[in-house]
């Protein structure tokens, strides 16, 4: 069964630091989504892609993330100087088409910032 | 704006008794849609069930039920004759036309079942 997966698994990284989180979508999706969990929180969207643009981001998604489709494959969320408080958990997802079609969850990269 | 209330932060049952998750809901659309995740111990996001705003048919699959009752705008989850692998965080969400495609999550609600 086609899975969404993500790289790393888990990031430690220092603060100020740049990080790039990494996800392959399922191949026949068209939808791709960013969420993070702080740990012990609930899940919260960052930033919805589609058509190779930013469809929807959230206030939480400010000019420290973007994202990328460098490829037909990959789908990438970087974070130009992390702080302390992007410690989290970050799930990748992606959705055939739009609202009417669930959306598929990756594993999830733990990224820690010390 | 959506929003997602799952009022239960945590319950604990003994193994083989039923456990419900209640979820509250807002939001403005007309046609939106409903699904509750599993989050095991692991850390991933399991879907478990999408129903959609016109479709108030309560549904079964194995040990899982839900109730989606729109007049109380509640969307239900009871786990019968529990056992320890639904230990899990279990999360419910809101997808709508007007709110675009993210998924707003409530709180979630951990279950502990204990052996």
């Amino acid at each position: 069964e086609p899975e969404v997966t993500q790289t790393p698994s888990h990031q430690v990284t220092q603060m100020g630091q740049e990080v790039i989180l990494r996800c392959v979508p399922i191949s026949n999706h068209l939808y791709f989504y960013w969420y993070r969990q702080i740990l012990g929180q609930k899940v919260e969207f960052l930033v919805s892609f589609y058509n190779n643009e930013i469809s929807e981001k959230s206030e939480i998604f400010d000019d420290q993330f973007s994202v990328e489709r460098p490829d037909g494959s990959n789908f990438t969320l970087k974070i130009r100087s992390t702080k302390l408080e992007d410690s989290a958990m970050y799930f990748c997802a992606s959705s055939e088409a739009g609202t009417d079609f669930e959306q598929y969850f990756g594993p999830g990269t733990r990224l820690t910032v010390t | 704006a959506q929003k997602v209330t799952q009022a239960q932060t945590e319950i604990s049952v003994v193994e083989k008794e039923d456990v419900t998750l209640d979820c509250v809901y807002e939001t403005r659309d007309t046609t939106y849609y409903l699904f509750w995740y599993k989050q095991p111990p692991s850390g991933e996001l399991v879907f478990l069930i999408r129903r959609n705003s016109f479709d108030e048919q309560n549904e079964i699959s194995g040990r899982y039920s839900w109730n989606f009752q729109k007049s109380t705008s509640s969307f239900n989850f009871t786990i019968t004759a529990s056992q320890v692998v639904d230990s899990a965080v279990y999360f419910c969400a809101l997808s709508g036309w007007a709110a675009g495609n993210k998924l707003t999550f409530g709180g979630g609600t951990r279950v502990l079942v204990k052996p």
